[in-house]
């Protein structure tokens, strides 16, 4: 079945810098990769997507790149706000079926 | 973007008793619903994939006598968590994929199990 490693599992920023976190998949047929921002106590929620026919996407202060070849996807964060501070996860996902990476604590220094 | 439901949002119950989880999709139907089991400061692992009108599917080492699914509607997979142990404290994350957006899937708020 799909692995997704993600690291690193805990980053620390101040505020207005950027976050990049990385990604690895093992499945090549994966085919949808999204990334999800959780907060304490509550469910997942998406934040980007891209999908395996594109390399890059961007909304606003987030932007996520990937690279099929290689089996490398990343999030990054410009102009970090303290409310950034959450975890997030990447996932790799094909026929709806989503495998997680571990998380990455993302903390923003005021 | 759509909605997706849990009740209750925490439960607490004694060793042994059975607890209910509903899980809805609010403003899509979905004949497919996951359930997932997250762990303090791990990850979400998928435990089984729910189906309207048919049986759910469990992943492995997931004991399907123990973790009951129904998909009774297409809105609606309930999760029943039988003869409950302290072990089988955890938070337990449904989600359902909106048909408008391929594999996009949206999830619910999480319900809080805690087993005494």
């Amino acid at each position: 079945g799909e692995n997704v490693e993600q690291h690193p599992s805990t980053l620390s920023v101040q505020e207005g810098d950027s976050a990049v976190i990385k990604c690895t998949y093992s499945d090549s047929a994966s085919n949808y990769f999204p990334w999800y921002k959780q907060e304490l106590g509550k469910g997942p929620q998406l934040i980007i997507d891209i999908r395996s026919n594109v390399g890059e996407k961007k909304d606003q202060r987030i932007a996520v790149t990937l690279n099929k070849t290689a089996k490398h996807f990343s999030l990054h964060i410009t102009e970090t706000q303290p409310e950034d501070s959450a975890v997030y996860f990447c996932a790799a996902s094909l026929a709806q079926k989503v495998t997680f990476g571990i998380g990455t604590k993302l903390q923003v220094i005021p | 973007g759509a909605v997706v439901s849990q009740h209750p949002s925490w439960v607490i119950c004694k060793s042994g008793t059975s607890v209910k989880i509903e899980c809805r999709s609010l403003d899509f139907q979905a004949t497919t619903m996951f359930w997932y089991r997250q762990f303090p400061k791990q990850s979400l692992m998928l435990m089984a994939t729910s189906n309207e009108g048919s049986k759910a599917t469990y992943e492995q080492g997931v004991e399907k006598d123990k973790f009951l699914i129904n998909h009774a509607s297409l809105t609606l997979s309930t999760l029943t968590v039988t003869s409950a142990h302290p072990e089988d404290s955890s938070f337990y994350i449904c989600s359902a994929p909106w048909n408008g957006g391929a594999n996009e899937q949206f999830f619910g708020p999480g319900t809080r199990l805690t087993v005494l």
